[in-house]
């Protein structure tokens, strides 16, 4: 099993440019979320889902877009990228809510 | 407000010392969770636990319920124990509430 996959790994992006990150899991988890991580905060719930064609907010998320058409996959989106968006995002997945989660390796967004 | 705190937010230690690192919480929870994160970036689940304790390797997580406190214990601290530890608590309604984490550092 790969566990959880993001892609890519690194990314700069000029103000006002759109993108999406890609989440993959191979575990059937039916609980996927992104999430942010800022120096000196707590990671932060931006979206999560509970299975395909089911998402919710989280804590913050303005700015970002998601959907969830299959159980793998789970693709965040910025639809006009702001320098505050500048951060690690991370992708984690979870057989059922509150139980344990698997994290993606982390993708690094830079926007100048 | 932070939901969940830890202390200390930052730790240096030598090798070879009981390191303790606290997590108090002030939301009902339905588990508790303890993620290292290395300093490459990832993260990984070491413990969940809803009460008692657990154990694995040389790493110990203990919570007290009515306290709303739960500790990590690591003995025989090693240089490769070096991270961040995070403590979350999670709640019946898909909530994860994340501490700051504790930097250590154990040096040689």
């Amino acid at each position: 099993n790969a566990g959880v996959t993001q892609t890519p790994k690194f990314q700069v992006l000029k103000t006002g440019q759109s993108m999406t990150l890609q989440c993959a899991q191979d575990m059937n988890h039916e609980y996927m979320s992104w999430y942010r991580q800022d120096p000196g905060m707590g990671l932060r719930l931006i979206h999560y889902s509970v299975g395909a064609g089911i998402t919710d907010q989280g804590e913050v998320p303005n700015g970002y877009n998601v959907s969830r058409s299959t159980t793998e996959d789970f693709p965040l989106r910025l639809l006009s990228a702001a320098p505050s968006q500048t951060s690690v995002y991370f992708c984690a997945s979870s057989y059922d809510h509150g139980t344990e989660q698997y994290f993606g390796p982390g993708t690094r967004l830079t926007v100048t | 407000k932070n939901e969940v705190e830890q202390s200390p937010q930052n730790l240096t230690a030598q090798e070879g010392e009981f390191i303790t690192i606290n997590c108090s919480y002030s939301v009902g929870i339905s588990a508790l969770h303890w993620l290292q994160q290395h300093p490459g970036g990832g993260i990984v689940s070491l413990f969940m636990l809803s009460s008692g304790k657990k154990k694995h390797g040389r790493l110990i997580a203990t919570i007290n319920i009515q306290e709303k406190h739960s500790s990590l214990h690591i003995t025989a601290s090693h240089p490769r124990d070096s991270a961040v530890y995070i403590c979350a608590a999670s709640n019946t309604g898909n909530q994860f509430y994340f501490g700051t984490g504790t930097s250590l550092t154990v040096i040689p």
